[in-house]
């Protein structure tokens, strides 16, 4: 099985529309992560949290929101998503050193 | 402001050949340098990565060369073969705000091998 999962694996939305991706990892990693991948721009983080209390923003948080339910789980949302959220996302974990980050098979999103 | 700035951003080789791809860095607090391989359809995944203390780590195929004075690093993939077609990301890492560590990302390669 999977260190990292995502569901769903591809989701078609359209605008306005509240969104949850979700993502589980068996790794026992304290850190998790959410990234989008555009072409061109890389990874962008969304939002990171180091452990179950602790979640920060990322570089472009504006218009989601996360919740970190357990050690384990790590859910992104987007309250009413808009066509330029188009993307695909990842969910990723970490141990506490940081370095070395375990991607999930990402989420492909579009929003009409 | 783009800390880790890579190139070339897309990439065409022909089976047997080099793969050269580039990366710069600016902060000097940066220590360590990985590269991360991504598949179509897939997630990054850690390919090889290097620490300041050495200029070069090879794994089988895969090297990558680091001059610390130039703050540059490199992935060279001898002998390319179509089954490492694939994004190509570098990133770096080093301690941030909160004595955390951050891993900065590079903008991704896709290198294309073509048989």
């Amino acid at each position: 099985d999977a260190d990292v999962t995502q569901t769903p694996r591809n989701r078609i939305t359209k605008t306005g529309k509240r969104i949850m991706l979700e993502c589980s990892q068996t790794k026992g990693h304290d850190r998790m992560y959410w990234y989008r991948q555009d072409p061109g721009l890389g990874l962008r983080l969304i939002y990171y949290s180091f452990d179950v209390k602790d979640i920060n923003k990322g570089e472009i948080s504006d218009g989601y929101s996360v919740s970190r339910q357990a050690q384990a789980k790590f859910s992104l949302s987007l309250e009413s998503a808009i066509p330029n959220q188009t993307a695909l996302y990842f969910c990723a974990t970490s141990d506490q050193a940081g370095d070395t980050q375990y991607f999930g098979p990402g989420t492909r999103l579009t929003v009409l | 402001q783009q800390q880790v700035k890579q190139s070339p951003q897309s990439l065409i080789v022909q089976k047997g050949g080099i793969s050269i791809i580039n990366c710069a860095y600016e902060n000097t607090a940066f220590d360590y340098f990985p590269w991360y391989q991504q598949f179509p359809g897939k997630g990054p995944a850690l390919l090889i990565a290097i620490r300041p203390d050495v200029s070069e780590k090879k794994e089988g195929r895969f090297t990558i060369s680091f001059n610390k004075s130039a703050k540059q690093f490199s992935l060279h993939i001898m002998d390319s073969q179509p089954g490492d077609s694939a994004t190509y990301f570098c990133a770096a890492s080093g301690l941030g705000a909160g004595n955390n560590r951050k891993l900065i990302w590079g903008l991704g390669t896709s290198l294309a091998v073509n048989p």
